[in-house]
């Protein structure tokens, strides 16, 4: 089955750029989405990329998909504390139905 | 527009106990999703509906857990008895499309810790 991988914890501080990066196995998804989570809160869409696009831009976040390489990988300019959280990776399973998750990535800022 | 409700937001019960969950999408969403998450991990997909009938549920540990969708609205899942690694947050999400896509919305989940 497919298979998504995030790197578990990344670190940067107030004002830099954040790079978080999404490897998977199957390259039949139509979608491809990043999700936010808050502590104590569900899952936030913060943005989605076509899969027959290279790049997504949406104010301060950029998603570059690499369809070759299997990468996917959301850019946050300007991080802001209020970016701390944990974002997850996710695909369409196949025939477009459920989403499948990567095991997320921690995001700490620092100010 | 409201949200996907559910309730309760915590449940704290013994193991081989008995807890369902309940779940409220957008009105007018044809396409129900129950995740867990356990602590740690990204959501696993337990079960699909379209309407009020099940699209999948091959990840859905049966022997313990049954849902139903109820005239393609309303939702519970329920686990019965409960073990120790069923401690997770159960997410229910809903979307307006058959096969799911981007328009797809979750709940604040159910935290469930059994003991």
């Amino acid at each position: 089955g497919e298979d998504v991988e995030q790197s578990l914890f990344l670190s940067v501080r107030e004002g830099d750029s954040s790079v978080i990066n999404c490897t998977y196995t199957d390259s039949s998804s139509t979608y491809l989405y990043w999700y936010k989570q808050e502590p104590g809160a569900g899952l936030q869409l913060l943005t989605y990329i076509f899969s027959n696009m290279d790049m997504k831009q949406d104010q301060r976040l950029t998603v570059l998909l690499n369809k070759k390489d299997k990468h996917l990988s959301l850019r946050i300019a300007d991080t802001q504390t209020g970016d701390s959280a944990i974002y997850f990776c996710a695909l369409d399973g196949q025939a477009g139905t459920a989403l499948i998750f990567g095991k997320g990535t921690t995001l700490s800022v620092s100010s | 527009e409201a949200g996907v409700a559910q309730s309760p937001r915590y449940k704290i019960i013994e193991k081989r106990q008995s807890v369902a969950f309940w779940c409220n999408p957008i009105s007018g969403h044809a396409t129900l999703y129950w995740y867990q998450q356990i602590l740690g991990q990204g959501p696993k997909l337990l079960i699909q509906f379209q309407n009020n009938g099940v699209v999948d549920d091959s990840q859905l540990p049966k022997d313990r857990f049954s849902a139903e969708r109820l005239k393609g609205v309303d939702s519970t899942l329920k686990i019965q008895p409960a073990k120790l690694e069923d401690s997770a947050v159960y997410l229910c999400a809903s979307s307006p499309s058959p096969q799911g896509g981007p328009e797809a919305f979750f709940g604040q989940g159910t935290r469930l810790t059994v003991v």
